[in-house]
């Protein structure tokens, strides 16, 4: 079963829109981190946070800010007032205790000038 | 500055070649480091867990004779993907884990990938 789902494959906005990419995992462990990863063309991983399954507060960084919520399994990122440099590939991902990541299949965020 | 460095970033070669990809710990000794394979346009899928002093454990349906996992040192892991065909062809990502603690409570740090093409 796949343990992290990003439903959304390719989301198109206009630059300075708002936007939501969305994640939802699924994990027996109670101790667990969540991640997300902003992928670039030229395919290094970007990190972007970490937020550990204690910490339910949401987290403002600039434009980024991040939704997690553990009675729905979710952890949603969004970006407000999107820039065309922030066109890229998304990915979510959990790691368990046993430190091995899942990676969500991506969205791919296109933000047209 | 760079915490893991990963060599080389781009490879093409021909069918038949086999192809090692390193994978350094610049700032800290690394007892297990992870490798990754990411097709165009796909997710990211862990191969191995490459352990110091031991042997690799590798996911399902990864050929441990075909991905070569060797991890000699605290600070080096190999991938030495043998006789390569075009299906090989793929981006490859290590990570390191930093030593110390447990359960997912280590950074974990990328490396930039290899971008491997076989003609």
């Amino acid at each position: 079963a796949q343990k992290v789902t990003q439903a959304q494959t390719e989301i198109s906005v206009v630059e300075k829109e708002d936007v939501t990419l969305d994640c939802v995992y699924e994990t027996r462990d109670t101790t667990y981190y969540l991640f997300w990863y902003k992928q670039p063309p030229s395919g290094e991983l970007v990190f972007l946070i970490r937020r550990n399954s204690f910490d339910e507060q949401n987290e403002i960084s600039g434009r980024y800010s991040w939704n997690f919520q553990k009675s729905t399994s979710s952890f949603n990122f969004t970006i407000t007032a999107s820039q065309v440099v922030d066109s890229a590939v998304y990915f979510c991902a959990l790691s368990e205790t046993s430190n091995k990541f899942y990676f969500g299949s991506g969205t791919k965020l296109n933000v047209k000038p | 500055g760079a915490v893991v460095s990963q060599h080389p970033s781009r490879v093409i070669c021909k069918s038949g070649t086999s192809v090692k990809i390193e994978c350094r710990s610049l700032d800290f000794q690394a007892t297990t480091m992870f490798w990754y394979r990411q097709f165009p346009k796909k997710s990211l899928m862990l191969m191995a867990t490459s352990n110091e002093g031991s042997k690799a454990t590798y996911e399902q349906g990864v050929e441990k004779d075909k991905f070569l996992i060797n991890h000699a040192s605290l600070t080096l892991s190999t991938l030495t993907v043998t006789s390569a065909h075009p299906e090989d062809s793929s981006f490859y990502i290590c990570s390191v884990l930093e030593t110390g603690g447990s359960g997912g409570r280590q950074p974990q740090h990328f490396g930039d990938g290899t971008r491997l093409s076989i003609l």
